[in-house]
């Protein structure tokens, strides 16, 4: 039963223009959201978090939005550049600080020239 | 910079074989883990450790086990390797907090 869900496999976009990756969690103990990104041969760099008690937080040209209700979250990278091709892993813990991590599949972005 | 090292990059073993995939952390986290990545599947945590000789399961343990036995090494064996266990593994590593730092990986294949 998979508590981290990312439905698109794969997307693609023009350089400069905006990217969104999506994810959704079933667990409502979750209250910690976090984006790696991972290019091949490499292991997954942290990108961006967020907490349960923030609906949005922004780092530069990422941007990650938190709605608890919908049990939903996404990463907006602004503009996209081609160097931001890579799979991209959501992932969420759950309250009292537990050590484990729970993924999603990842999303491979691609940003055309 | 936090710094996770796994002592291969590539790796090619037979059906059978015992194999150790090793990792070094240089920055005293107490928690320490492995993933192993494949197409389509994300990242599955197959053992956690939070402290020296201390050990968990985490989703996949079956065909593996760990060793810990000094705080900055956490070691994955596989007892037995299987052609279903060609993947790549990572390894991290964690302080506090949430934020786990990832090793480059390891390419494995069981031929």
């Amino acid at each position: 039963d998979q508590q981290v869900k990312q439905n698109s496999p794969s997307l693609s976009v023009q350089e400069g223009r905006i990217s969104i990756l999506n994810c959704d969690y079933t667990n409502s103990m979750f209250d910690y959201f976090l984006w790696y990104k991972k290019y091949p041969a490499e292991g997954p760099t942290f990108l961006i978090s967020i907490s349960s008690i923030k609906d949005k937080n922004e780092d530069g040209r990422f941007t990650v939005f938190l709605n608890k209700s919908a049990k939903h979250l996404s990463l907006h990278i602004v503009p996209s550049q081609p160097g931001d091709s890579a799979v991209y892993f959501c992932a969420a813990s759950d309250k009292g600080g537990s050590e484990k991590l729970v993924f999603g599949k990842g999303t491979k972005l691609t940003v055309n020239p | 910079d936090v710094k996770v090292t796994q002592s291969s990059r590539y790796l090619v073993k037979r059906t059978g074989e015992k194999v150790f995939l090793e990792c070094v952390q240089d920055m005293d986290h107490e928690n320490m883990f492995w993933y192993r990545q494949d197409p389509g599947l994300g990242l599955r945590l197959i053992y956690f450790s939070y402290d020296v000789k201390m050990k968990e399961k985490g989703d996949i343990p079956e065909g593996y086990s760990v060793s810990r036995e000094k705080k900055e090494r956490f070691s994955l064996i596989l007892e037995s390797a299987s052609t279903n266990q060609t993947s790549m593994y990572l390894c991290a590593s964690r302080l506090a907090g949430y934020e786990q730092y990832f090793g480059p990986g390891t390419r494995l294949t069981v031929t």
